[in-house]
Parts: C-alpha cells; structure tokens; sequence
C-alpha cells in the first residue's frame, strides 16, 4: 500500500533562518505530488506542484521554493523565513482519481 | 479549473443525514467532483469523486445535478466524529492541480 511520510511534525525556527521540510511517498511511482499551506483559521493554498522530476510549478510568488530530486521526494526549502511563513505545511501526492495527504508540519517563525 | 462556492458553515444533529451543498456553474465537460474533507489539525481526507453519475461509496453520496452546475455531499447518519471542513473541488485531467476553496465547516451536534 501507499504511504506518505512529512516531517518534522513541527517546528519553531527564528526569522531569517532557512527551512527544509522534506517528503516522500512509498508504494507508487511517478505520483503529482504537491505542497500546500494553511495559515491559522484559513483555507489550503497549494504553493507548489510537480508531475515528474524536476518539474515544479509555482503557485504563488513567495519566499519559498520546493525541489523534486527523486521520483517520491518533495522537498520545500526557504533560504530565509519570514514571520508570515508561519502555518501548517502540507504534503500531498495524487494519483488517477484521488489526493492523499500526509500529516502535515505546523511551522511557527519566531 | 472552475471555481466552487460553498456555504461557509453548517450545522447538522447526529444520525441525521448532513447534506452539503456545492455550486460549480462554470464546470466544463470534462472536469470532476471531488469532495474532501479536514479534521481539525490533520491533512486532508478524499471522500468521493464523480463525474455526471451519482456516486455512493461507504463514506458518502454525491449527487450531481443533470446540468452538473451544482451537486450535493449526502453523510446519511451523521456522527459527532464527522465535524470538520468539507471542500468540493473541481478538477480536470488526473495530472491536474487540486485547488481548494474555503469549504463548509460542518458542526454535528448531539
């Protein structure tokens, strides 16, 4: 069966510190895999999504950026954080007719 | 993708049927429903998905309207343990991105 694995669960960085949140899938290859973001009480923002290796598309412009090394690896980085990168990052891979998310990061900037 | 609007807030009594609305007038022929739902603090969670057809899965039915420019997410006994936001989504190719709009919180009362 398919799994997703996102982590750390949480963390608190300073501003202007980098960030590395990394994810990847088991059971299935060449997944859509996508990161989302979810600030307090709001919707999800999807922020990037990816088809293959080394193809991404970003949403929204932003501070963030997010790379595709391997086919089930996702990784979201920041060179330097912001307080407004503060939420809950969310992992997510799809395949023909469903989405499956992982548990998500709640990253807080302080 | 065409855009949904959602009531942003219902609520339903427990073991009565919880039906949630979603209008997508501008969906084209090839787009699909896909209905997920979030709990408080976890990633997101696929419910059903359907096309032109009613869908009935062991979680929910979905009913489209013949036009498809609306359809319904039926939970036909509702549990306390069915409180969360509930996103309709339209979606084109399988590849496609899958935006979330702000959903409908569903509160299930005792």
């Amino acid at each position: 069966s398919q799994t997703i694995h996102q982590w750390p669960a949480t963390l608190v960085q300073p501003v202007g510190s980098p960030l590395s949140l990394e994810c990847t899938v088991e059971g299935t290859s060449n997944p859509n895999l996508y990161w989302y973001r979810q600030a307090a009480g709001r919707g999800l923002q999807l922020l990037f999504y990816s088809v293959g290796i080394g193809q991404i598309s970003s949403e929204v412009p932003q501070n963030l950026s997010a790379s595709r090394p391997q086919d089930r690896q996702f990784i979201l980085s920041s060179k330097k954080l912001l307080l407004s990168d503060s939420g809950f990052y969310l992992c997510a891979w799809g395949r023909n007719t469903e989405a499956f998310f992982g548990q998500g990061t709640r990253l807080t900037v302080v | 993708d065409a855009k949904t609007t959602q009531p942003p807030s219902m609520d339903c009594a427990e073991g009565r049927a919880a039906n949630l609305p979603c209008n997508h007038s501008t969906i084209s022929g090839n787009e699909y429903v896909y209905w997920y739902r979030q709990i408080h603090s976890q990633g997101p969670q696929y419910i059903i998905h359907g096309l032109k057809n009613n869908e009935t899965n062991e979680m929910a039915s979905l009913i489209i309207t013949e036009d498809r420019k609306s359809s319904t997410l039926i939970l036909p006994h509702a549990t306390l343990r069915d409180t969360a936001v509930y996103y309709c989504i339209v979606r084109g190719s399988s590849r496609g991105k899958l935006i979330f709009g702000q959903g409908t919180e569903l509160s299930v009362k005792p």
